[in-house]
């Protein structure tokens, strides 16, 4: 069984378009993580959310809407892509806020055209 | 923020001990060290986190002297599949709101040869 799942893998989409991208855990655990890696392998947190509630809100453009409806779940949502946000997205989950053990997902690629 | 820098490469033979080190001269009190691995088209894979002195698992040692200003990786014997990118993280997850410290450094890409 896959631990932390992401849909879709490849996401490739025009300008301006607005799409999203979910992820689920059957760890059982309660926070869970947004990061984006780009191009030179930077990865950065964006959001975490811990039992649903917001705990980590990073310098995100407003496009970007994370939306937990309940712990085993978070998913992130992007209005008006633009091509900087090509990169590959990956979600994560911890045990609680605490912990620095994180489990990650398999990545989606988006590609903004 | 503790930024940290890592090598950017490094290659091994089969066999060896591959020690990476890390620098985080500005970690802080409550800081942490967390190292993972990852390899192409996966998410990273945690491997270890310590706060002072050396921690062992089944798979790794870390390092961390006194000053905590650095941390040492040590991958014992390590073999054709451990290459990968190994990444140092430094931060404490209880921080909230904004400017969270969990952000990955550069990456050491780690090429093990037969």
């Amino acid at each position: 069984d896959t631990a932390v799942s992401q849909t879709p893998k490849y996401l490739v989409t025009q300008m301006g378009n607005d799409k999203s991208i979910k992820c689920e855990q059957n760890l059982g655990h309660d926070t869970m993580y947004w990061y984006k890696q780009d191009s030179k392998k930077f990865l950065k947190i964006m959001f975490s959310y811990n039992n649903k509630e917001l705990i980590i809100n990073e310098t995100v453009p407003n496009r970007f809407s994370p939306k937990s409806p309940d712990k085993a779940h978070l998913n992130l949502h992007i209005n008006s892509l633009e091509l900087g946000d090509s990169a590959v997205y990956f979600c994560a989950s911890s045990q609680n806020r605490g912990s620095y053990e994180q489990y990650f997902g398999p990545g989606t690629r988006l590609t903004v055209t | 923020l503790a930024k940290t820098t890592q090598p950017i490469s490094m290659d091994s033979y089969e066999g060896q001990e591959v020690n990476i080190t890390c620098s985080h001269n500005n970690i802080a009190t409550n800081d942490y060290i967390t190292w993972y691995q990852q390899f192409p088209s996966q998410g990273p894979r945690f491997i270890i986190q310590g706060y002072k002195t050396k921690v062992t698992n089944e798979v790794a040692s870390l390092f961390i002297p006194a000053d905590r200003k650095s941390s040492t990786l040590s991958l014992p014997r390590v073999s054709l599949s451990d290459t990968a990118v190994y990444y140092c993280l430094v931060g404490d997850p209880w921080v909230t709101g904004g400017g969270n410290k969990l952000t990955f450094g550069t990456g050491t890409q780690l090429k093990v040869e037969l």
